[in-house]
């Protein structure tokens, strides 16, 4: 079982919708969860962090966390075809190899059709 | 500005020639990794380092060098580039290495 684990889409949603990209991850310790977005041939760019239970809301996104299901979630509100991309889920994990390290799930595509 | 920035950003080159590809931040961060990604595959650690003179091999690791001689910057080499080193490069940093991390804008290296 990989550590961050993200459906890798794509996840198809009309414009003004909301959408929603799910990741669930396997160490029960784990205390920081952000999301990245990537577009296509860029690098991945910090959006989101959290860090407790429950939600928090920045502009058009809200992250959601829930520690005892192993649940982050991110949701788009209004989404708009700007918004179509690649989002990766990073959780701090337990690393086999290397103890505790920021461990980055494979990623959900996002396209947002006008 | 804060940002991690990487050169070159984009390469070709031939088989068995070594490469560097430099990276550097400057926000002091003691924390720098290098990743590679390709389709279907994801976001794959080669080597990542805790601080100057502090490194460690990360999942993918045949292949490739790296040195942490200055705390701002993390070149990753290539001493005998194969095909199958042909990939999306990204350097990145932060404060530790379960703290969100920046990255650089990519290196997209082609080896024939």
């Amino acid at each position: 079982q990989k550590e961050v684990e993200q459906n890798s889409g794509p996840l198809s949603v009309p414009e003004g919708a909301i959408a929603s990209l799910n990741c669930t991850y396997s160490d029960r310790v784990s205390q920081s969860f952000f999301w990245y977005r990537q577009y296509s041939g860029k690098s991945p760019e910090l959006i989101m962090s959290i860090y407790s239970n429950g939600d928090k809301e920045d502009g058009r996104f809200t992250a959601q966390l829930n520690k005892a299901s192993q649940y982050v979630s991110l949701l788009i509100r209004d989404s708009q075809p700007s918004d179509s991309a690649t989002y990766l889920c990073a959780v701090n994990a337990l690393n086999n190899n290397a103890g505790n390290m920021l461990t980055f799930g494979g990623g959900t595509r996002l396209m947002v059709k006008p | 500005e804060a940002q991690v920035t990487q050169n070159p950003r984009y390469l070709i080159t031939v088989t068995g020639k070594k490469l560097t590809v430099t990276c550097s931040q400057n926000m002091n961060h003691e924390y720098m990794s290098w990743y590679r990604q390709d389709p279907g595959l994801g976001l794959r650690q080669i080597y990542y380092s805790m601080n100057v003179e502090v490194t460690d091999k990360g999942d993918v690791p045949e292949g490739y060098k790296v040195s942490r001689k200055e705390k701002r910057n993390f070149p990753l080499i290539l001493e005998s580039p194969s095909p199958n080193q042909t990939s999306l490069y990204f350097c990145a940093s932060s404060f530790g290495r379960s703290y969100e991390q920046y990255f650089g804008p990519g290196t997209r290296l082609t080896v024939t």
